[in-house]
Protein backbone atom coordinates (compact mmCIF):
# COMPACT_ATOMS: atom_id res chain seq x y z
CA UNK A 1 0.00 0.00 0.00
CA UNK A 2 1.33 3.36 -0.92
CA UNK A 3 2.37 5.18 2.21
CA UNK A 4 2.61 8.77 0.71
CA UNK A 5 0.38 9.68 -2.23
CA UNK A 6 0.85 12.75 -4.72
CA UNK A 7 -1.73 12.86 -6.78
CA UNK A 8 -0.29 15.59 -9.34
CA UNK A 9 2.08 14.53 -11.46
CA UNK A 10 2.42 18.33 -12.64
CA UNK A 11 1.68 21.87 -11.93
CA UNK A 12 1.62 25.27 -13.37
CA UNK A 13 1.84 28.69 -11.82
CA UNK A 14 2.90 32.14 -12.96
CA UNK A 15 5.51 33.67 -11.37
CA UNK A 16 4.56 35.37 -7.85
CA UNK A 17 1.38 33.51 -7.26
CA UNK A 18 0.91 31.04 -4.96
CA UNK A 19 1.04 27.45 -5.17
CA UNK A 20 0.01 24.84 -3.13
CA UNK A 21 1.45 21.08 -3.38
CA UNK A 22 -1.15 18.21 -2.10
CA UNK A 23 0.33 15.30 -0.29
CA UNK A 24 -1.69 12.81 2.11
CA UNK A 25 0.30 9.81 3.74
CA UNK A 26 -0.99 6.93 5.91
CA UNK A 27 0.38 5.74 9.05
CA UNK A 28 -1.14 4.00 12.11
CA UNK A 29 2.31 5.14 13.91
CA UNK A 30 1.33 8.32 16.50
CA UNK A 31 4.55 9.63 16.25
CA UNK A 32 5.84 10.41 12.86
CA UNK A 33 7.42 13.28 10.64
CA UNK A 34 6.56 15.01 7.41
CA UNK A 35 9.52 16.47 5.04
CA UNK A 36 9.71 18.18 1.58
CA UNK A 37 12.49 18.09 -0.70
CA UNK A 38 13.03 19.91 -3.67
CA UNK A 39 14.86 18.04 -6.46
CA UNK A 40 16.01 21.37 -9.31
CA UNK A 41 16.76 19.57 -12.81
CA UNK A 42 20.21 19.71 -11.65
CA UNK A 43 19.15 16.68 -9.18
CA UNK A 44 20.22 17.16 -6.20
CA UNK A 45 17.26 16.84 -3.38
CA UNK A 46 17.00 19.91 -1.57
CA UNK A 47 15.47 19.76 2.03
CA UNK A 48 12.86 22.58 2.50
CA UNK A 49 10.66 21.94 5.71
CA UNK A 50 10.07 19.44 8.51
CA UNK A 51 6.29 19.14 10.58
CA UNK A 52 6.15 16.53 13.20
CA UNK A 53 2.76 14.29 14.38
CA UNK A 54 3.06 16.30 17.29
CA UNK A 55 3.67 19.71 16.26
CA UNK A 56 0.69 22.03 17.23
CA UNK A 57 1.73 24.93 14.79
CA UNK A 58 1.87 24.39 11.08
CA UNK A 59 5.93 24.67 9.56
CA UNK A 60 6.93 27.83 8.05
CA UNK A 61 10.27 28.52 6.51
CA UNK A 62 10.68 31.65 4.38
CA UNK A 63 8.43 31.12 1.55
CA UNK A 64 7.54 27.41 2.56
CA UNK A 65 4.85 26.75 4.82
CA UNK A 66 3.08 23.32 5.40
CA UNK A 67 -0.65 23.22 5.69
CA UNK A 68 -0.56 20.11 8.50
CA UNK A 69 -4.20 18.52 8.33
CA UNK A 70 -3.42 15.81 10.82
CA UNK A 71 -7.47 14.13 10.96
CA UNK A 72 -7.47 14.01 7.26
CA UNK A 73 -3.47 13.15 6.86
CA UNK A 74 -2.36 15.71 4.68
CA UNK A 75 0.56 17.38 5.09
CA UNK A 76 0.30 19.92 1.57
CA UNK A 77 3.05 22.29 0.51
CA UNK A 78 2.16 25.90 0.10
CA UNK A 79 4.88 27.94 -1.67
CA UNK A 80 4.33 32.14 -2.01
CA UNK A 81 5.26 34.20 -4.10
CA UNK A 82 6.28 31.84 -6.74
CA UNK A 83 10.04 32.04 -8.53
CA UNK A 84 10.90 31.02 -11.82
CA UNK A 85 13.94 29.06 -9.40
CA UNK A 86 11.01 27.23 -7.69
CA UNK A 87 10.41 25.46 -11.10
CA UNK A 88 11.55 21.50 -9.85
CA UNK A 89 10.15 18.41 -8.64
CA UNK A 90 8.87 18.33 -5.42
CA UNK A 91 8.61 14.96 -2.86
CA UNK A 92 6.59 14.31 0.23
CA UNK A 93 8.05 12.06 2.49
CA UNK A 94 7.33 10.79 5.78
CA UNK A 95 9.44 9.32 8.52
CA UNK A 96 8.29 6.73 10.58
CA UNK A 97 9.40 4.14 13.13
CA UNK A 98 10.79 1.24 11.25
CA UNK A 99 13.76 -1.43 11.95
CA UNK A 100 13.80 0.42 15.26
CA UNK A 101 14.90 4.03 13.53
CA UNK A 102 12.88 7.00 12.04
CA UNK A 103 13.14 5.95 8.05
CA UNK A 104 11.56 8.40 5.70
CA UNK A 105 9.37 6.86 2.29
CA UNK A 106 9.19 9.53 -0.16
CA UNK A 107 6.11 10.08 -2.54
CA UNK A 108 6.63 9.91 -6.53
CA UNK A 109 7.00 13.37 -6.90
CA UNK A 110 4.72 16.88 -8.05
CA UNK A 111 6.72 18.46 -11.30
CA UNK A 112 6.17 21.97 -10.72
CA UNK A 113 6.87 24.75 -13.35
CA UNK A 114 6.76 28.30 -12.98
CA UNK A 115 5.76 30.69 -15.27
CA UNK A 116 6.58 34.01 -16.26
CA UNK B 1 31.71 21.17 5.28
CA UNK B 2 31.77 19.75 1.89
CA UNK B 3 28.27 17.80 2.43
CA UNK B 4 28.00 14.67 0.85
CA UNK B 5 30.08 13.27 -1.59
CA UNK B 6 29.66 10.58 -4.28
CA UNK B 7 31.86 9.25 -6.70
CA UNK B 8 31.58 8.70 -9.42
CA UNK B 9 29.04 11.45 -10.86
CA UNK B 10 28.56 9.44 -13.86
CA UNK B 11 29.18 5.79 -14.93
CA UNK B 12 28.34 4.13 -18.40
CA UNK B 13 29.00 0.38 -17.98
CA UNK B 14 28.32 -2.77 -19.88
CA UNK B 15 26.22 -5.70 -19.00
CA UNK B 16 27.57 -8.26 -16.53
CA UNK B 17 30.52 -6.01 -15.48
CA UNK B 18 30.58 -4.92 -11.85
CA UNK B 19 29.65 -1.33 -10.77
CA UNK B 20 31.12 0.15 -7.42
CA UNK B 21 29.71 3.29 -5.96
CA UNK B 22 31.50 5.42 -3.07
CA UNK B 23 29.30 7.74 -0.59
CA UNK B 24 31.42 9.90 1.83
CA UNK B 25 29.03 11.02 4.35
CA UNK B 26 28.59 13.80 6.46
CA UNK B 27 31.39 14.23 9.53
CA UNK B 28 29.72 12.94 12.69
CA UNK B 29 26.47 12.09 11.20
CA UNK B 30 25.95 8.34 12.21
CA UNK B 31 23.20 7.65 10.01
CA UNK B 32 24.17 6.15 5.97
CA UNK B 33 21.14 5.80 3.45
CA UNK B 34 21.48 4.40 -0.05
CA UNK B 35 18.63 5.27 -2.33
CA UNK B 36 17.94 4.68 -5.90
CA UNK B 37 15.66 6.88 -8.30
CA UNK B 38 13.93 5.65 -11.58
CA UNK B 39 11.04 7.16 -13.72
CA UNK B 40 9.53 3.90 -13.29
CA UNK B 41 9.47 3.30 -9.66
CA UNK B 42 10.39 6.65 -7.90
CA UNK B 43 12.93 7.04 -4.98
CA UNK B 44 13.38 4.03 -3.27
CA UNK B 45 15.58 2.95 -0.08
CA UNK B 46 17.62 0.30 -0.51
CA UNK B 47 19.81 -0.12 2.44
CA UNK B 48 20.71 1.88 5.68
CA UNK B 49 23.09 1.74 8.34
CA UNK B 50 23.67 2.84 11.72
CA UNK B 51 27.33 3.64 13.18
CA UNK B 52 28.06 1.57 10.56
CA UNK B 53 25.94 -1.09 10.67
CA UNK B 54 23.39 -2.45 8.45
CA UNK B 55 19.93 -2.28 9.48
CA UNK B 56 17.51 -2.84 7.08
CA UNK B 57 18.41 -4.02 3.82
CA UNK B 58 14.74 -5.00 2.82
CA UNK B 59 14.95 -2.65 -0.26
CA UNK B 60 18.02 -3.89 -2.06
CA UNK B 61 16.67 -5.80 -4.87
CA UNK B 62 19.03 -8.78 -5.08
CA UNK B 63 21.60 -10.72 -4.11
CA UNK B 64 23.54 -8.83 -6.92
CA UNK B 65 23.49 -5.70 -4.96
CA UNK B 66 25.51 -5.39 -1.55
CA UNK B 67 26.32 -2.35 0.69
CA UNK B 68 29.11 -2.38 2.84
CA UNK B 69 30.53 0.65 5.29
CA UNK B 70 34.00 -0.27 6.69
CA UNK B 71 33.82 3.30 9.01
CA UNK B 72 32.23 6.01 9.58
CA UNK B 73 33.44 8.38 6.65
CA UNK B 74 32.94 5.64 4.19
CA UNK B 75 30.45 3.61 2.51
CA UNK B 76 30.02 1.30 -0.88
CA UNK B 77 26.98 0.27 -3.18
CA UNK B 78 28.51 -2.71 -5.51
CA UNK B 79 26.43 -4.45 -8.22
CA UNK B 80 28.11 -7.94 -9.61
CA UNK B 81 26.74 -8.78 -12.29
CA UNK B 82 25.19 -5.49 -13.71
CA UNK B 83 21.65 -5.51 -16.04
CA UNK B 84 20.42 -2.65 -17.52
CA UNK B 85 17.52 -2.47 -15.52
CA UNK B 86 20.03 -1.19 -12.76
CA UNK B 87 20.24 1.97 -14.65
CA UNK B 88 19.20 4.65 -12.48
CA UNK B 89 20.25 7.90 -10.64
CA UNK B 90 21.65 6.45 -6.97
CA UNK B 91 21.84 8.91 -3.98
CA UNK B 92 23.40 8.21 -0.61
CA UNK B 93 22.39 10.39 2.32
CA UNK B 94 23.32 11.19 5.68
CA UNK B 95 21.56 12.20 8.77
CA UNK B 96 22.31 12.67 12.49
CA UNK B 97 20.11 10.52 14.14
CA UNK B 98 19.44 11.78 17.59
CA UNK B 99 17.13 8.82 19.24
CA UNK B 100 13.77 10.14 19.08
CA UNK B 101 14.63 13.07 16.81
CA UNK B 102 12.16 12.81 13.71
CA UNK B 103 12.91 15.85 12.51
CA UNK B 104 16.57 15.03 11.56
CA UNK B 105 17.06 16.16 7.93
CA UNK B 106 18.58 13.61 5.52
CA UNK B 107 21.27 15.59 3.71
CA UNK B 108 21.47 14.07 0.45
CA UNK B 109 24.72 13.38 -1.64
CA UNK B 110 24.57 14.76 -5.76
CA UNK B 111 23.65 11.13 -6.98
CA UNK B 112 25.33 8.54 -9.10
CA UNK B 113 23.94 8.40 -12.67
CA UNK B 114 24.33 4.74 -13.53
CA UNK B 115 23.64 3.63 -17.15
CA UNK B 116 23.69 -0.17 -17.88
CA UNK B 117 24.41 -1.13 -21.69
Amino acid sequence: AQKITQTQPGMFVQEKEAVTLDCTYDTSDPSYGLFWYKQPSSGEMIFLIYQGSYDQQNATEGRYSLNFQKARKSANLVISASQLGDSAMYFCAMRETRGGSYIPTFGRGTSLIVHP
Amino acid sequence: DAGVIQSPRHEVTEMGQEVTLRCKPISGHDYLFWYRQTMMRGLELLIYFNNNVPIDDSGMPEDRFSAKMPNASFSTLKIQPSEPRDSAVYFCASSSGVAGALGNEQFFGPGTRLTVL
